[in-house]
């Protein structure tokens, strides 16, 4: 199976900040990484596949990257409406996995 | 836009069983592929099981097989997940979510709400 490792866990900032997460697998993906935002009580949102592609009216402060084994999803100017939990998810494999998520916070 | 409406959750004992729903609508549920997804308390997202457009292919997580079916009646426009012998470990919040593909594999492109599952005696 396919470990996907998330960092940091939790991280707290203000509005106006750059905010970047990070997502490791334990073997190349090919860039079928996905990312996801969820907040409590709501549907999680679909926000980027294939690593870099946003899903359509995703704003375009939302923006991924990487290759192989590493991954970053990148918020350019954190707004109050994106204080919630981030996970990435690998679909190359089955069982598809997810991080284990990154709690981003109001500083 | 699309909806996903699960049901079915509820308090369970031990060693019990429970038959989730998620209907379907305002999109050719027939058409694509389905998946459960759940959250502990606490925890971050577990993928639970797969179900292709037809049936044809099924997954499951190693944590659920065995014990778990997932299943689908696209005349219905709905998908089920069949749970027996719970264990505490299954208590979360069970979400359904559609697929969509790019060339670059699947992704989960809309989720339900979720509908709790205790299991606790």
């Amino acid at each position: 199976d396919i470990q996907m490792t998330q960092s940091p866990s939790s991280l707290s900032a203000s509005v106006g900040d750059r905010v970047t997460i990070t997502c490791r697998a334990s073997q190349s993906l090919s860039s079928y990484l996905n990312w996801y935002q969820h907040k409590p009580g709501k549907a999680p949102k679909f926000l980027i596949y294939g690593a870099s592609t946003l899903q359509s009216g995703v704003p375009s402060r939302f923006s991924g990257s990487g290759s192989g084994t590493d991954y970053t999803l990148t918020i350019s100017s954190l707004q109050p409406d994106d204080f919630a939990t981030y996970y990435c998810q690998q679909t190359y494999s089955t069982p598809l996995t997810f991080g284990g998520g990154t709690r981003v916070e109001i500083k | 836009e699309v909806q996903l409406v699960e049901s079915g959750g509820g308090l369970v004992k031990p060693g019990g069983s429970l038959r989730l729903s998620c209907a379907a609508s305002r999109f050719i549920f027939s058409n694509y592929n389905m998946n459960w997804v759940r959250q502990a308390p606490g925890k971050g997202l577990e993928w639970v099981s797969s179900i292709s457009s037809t049936s044809t292919y099924i997954f499951y997580a190693d944590s659920v097989k065995g014990r778990f079916t997932i299943s689908r009646d696209n005349a219905k426009n709905s998908l089920y997940l069949q749970m027996n012998s719970l264990g505490a470990e299954d208590t979360a919040v069970y979400y359904c979510a559609r697929v969509g593909y790019s060339g670059y594999g699947d992704y989960f492109d809309y989720w339900g709400q979720g509908t709790l599952v205790t299991v606790s005696s």
